[in-house]
């Protein structure tokens, strides 16, 4: 079955613009979780959706936010962009425990990333 | 703030050779798992050792975990240059809740 897909792969904007990432799960999957990763931060969570609701929020500001549609598929968007906002940012799909009726992990499943460039 | 530290940063080893990675924690968790990331690509989920288990085995890796000093160390034998890669530790603190990562550790492997 078909991966998790992640577009743009590649994007260079300049400070001030916005930004909108597109991430399409693996089939049946209902949970979607965004990370940042950069050099010097590492992985960063950013947020996770199931079935349209953000579930869990990391520790970033306003100007990022997330949906997720009907189908599971989700987007994350950054306004007003800042240098530091130059990142890999992935995203990752899960089956969470209650869809498999199991006590278990939440294991990941990710994208190739979008690559950020703010200049 | 990220959940684990990985010793060491990074690592430089022999083809054949066995390369040992250690991730250490802070708080309780539920299971830790270990993911491989190729240069500027996507995380692979390698393998899962539960809050209960002490060691696991999937192929040619082996896992420990050590809950007492919140601890986990990742064994690769045999090591190829395929194995070239960063590896990272995640734990969840809860059954399903999101994973944290550690900061990583960059596996290069000579041929």
């Amino acid at each position: 079955k078909a991966g998790v897909t992640q577009t743009p792969r590649y994007l260079i904007k300049t400070r001030g613009q916005q930004v909108t990432l597109s991430c399409s799960p693996i089939s049946g999957h209902r949970s979607v979780s965004w990370y940042q990763q950069t050099p010097g931060q590492g992985l960063q969570f950013l947020f996770e959706y199931f079935s349209e609701t953000q579930r869990n929020k990391g520790n970033f500001p306003g100007r990022f936010s997330g949906r997720q549609f009907s189908n599971s598929r989700s987007e994350m968007n950054v306004s007003t962009l800042e240098l530091g906002d130059s990142a890999l940012y992935l995203c990752a799909s899960s089956l969470l425990s209650t869809d498999r009726g199991l006590s278990g992990a939440n294991v990941l499943t990710f994208g190739a990333g979008s690559r950020l460039t703010v200049l | 703030s990220q959940q684990g530290e990985e010793d060491p940063q990074a690592l430089s080893i022999q083809e054949g050779e066995n390369a040992t990675m250690n991730c250490s924690y802070k708080t309780s968790i539920n299971n830790l798992q270990w993911y491989r990331q190729n240069s500027g690509r996507g995380l692979v989920h390698l393998i899962l050792i539960r809050s209960n288990e002490r060691e696991k085995h999937s192929g040619r890796l082996r896992v420990t975990l050590d809950t007492s000093k919140k601890s986990s160390s990742l064994l690769i034998t045999a090591s190829r240059a395929a194995d070239t890669a960063s590896y990272f530790c995640a734990t969840d603190e809860t059954s399903g809740s999101r994973l944290t990562f550690g900061e990583g550790t960059q596996l290069t492997v000579n041929p």
